[in-house]
């Protein structure tokens, strides 16, 4: 199975900061890391599929990197409704894997 | 607007069997991965296994001894059955959406279903 590592497992950031996300595959992935938002009690969100390509209605805000093993997902002004839990997944091979995810709190 | 619901009991006792149905609304079943993943209170997401509108099945190898997965695409629907749960199967599960070709990404989701194994 492929190992996804997220860092840091938590952060507290304030509204119009920029917060950085990242993500490491225990072997190479290609492209093929998204990444996804989570808010308490709801069904994850899709918000870059492929490493960088923004998924239709997601903010422009939100942007994605990396190739290979290293990934980031970048938001550019935090706004209030940005507090959530991301988590990446390769979809590289089965079994798919996720990260442990990243919450984001309000500083 | 695809849209997808599970269903099923919300409690199993152990050593029982987990039936859960993820019905599909808004677009066809045909041409995508129907995917089942799981989130235990307070933990991360684990993928419990994929099946293709073919019947191919992807599982993983953590639940394989325990996990069928089928669908049925004149209702549009497709199912997962866990057998011989314990507590450790409790969780919110999730039927999801992948695209079957190019970022192979889980683009829709039903809003969860918690179960609960408990006697």
């Amino acid at each position: 199975d492929i190992q996804m590592t997220q860092s840091p497992s938590s952060l507290s950031a304030s509204v119009g900061d920029r917060v950085t996300i990242t993500c490491r595959a225990s072997q190479s992935i290609n492209n093929y890391l998204n990444w996804y938002q989570q808010k308490s009690g709801k069904a994850p969100k899709l918000l870059i599929y492929s490493a960088s390509s923004l998924q239709s209605g997601v903010p422009s805000r939100f942007s994605g990197s990396g190739s290979g093993t290293d990934f980031t997902l970048t938001i550019t002004s935090l706004q209030p409704e940005d507090f959530a839990t991301y988590y990446c997944q390769q979809s590289y091979s089965t079994p798919r894997t996720f990260g442990q995810g990243t919450k984001v709190e309000i500083k | 607007q695809v849209q997808l619901q599970e269903s099923g009991p919300g409690l199993v006792k152990p050593s029982e069997t987990l039936s859960l149905t993820c019905t599909v609304s808004g677009g066809s079943i045909s041409s995508y991965f129907w995917s089942w993943i799981r989130q235990p209170a307070g933990k991360g997401l684990e993928w419990i296994g994929r099946i293709y509108t073919s019947g191919i099945t992807n599982y993983n190898p953590s639940l394989k001894s325990r996990v069928t997965m089928s669908v049925n695409t004149s209702k549009n629907q497709f199912s997962l059955n866990l057998t011989s749960v314990t507590a450790a199967d409790s969780a919110v599960y999730y039927c999801a959406r992948e695209a079957a070709v190019a970022g192979r990404y889980l683009d829709y989701w039903g809003p969860g279903m918690l179960v609960t194994v408990s006697s």
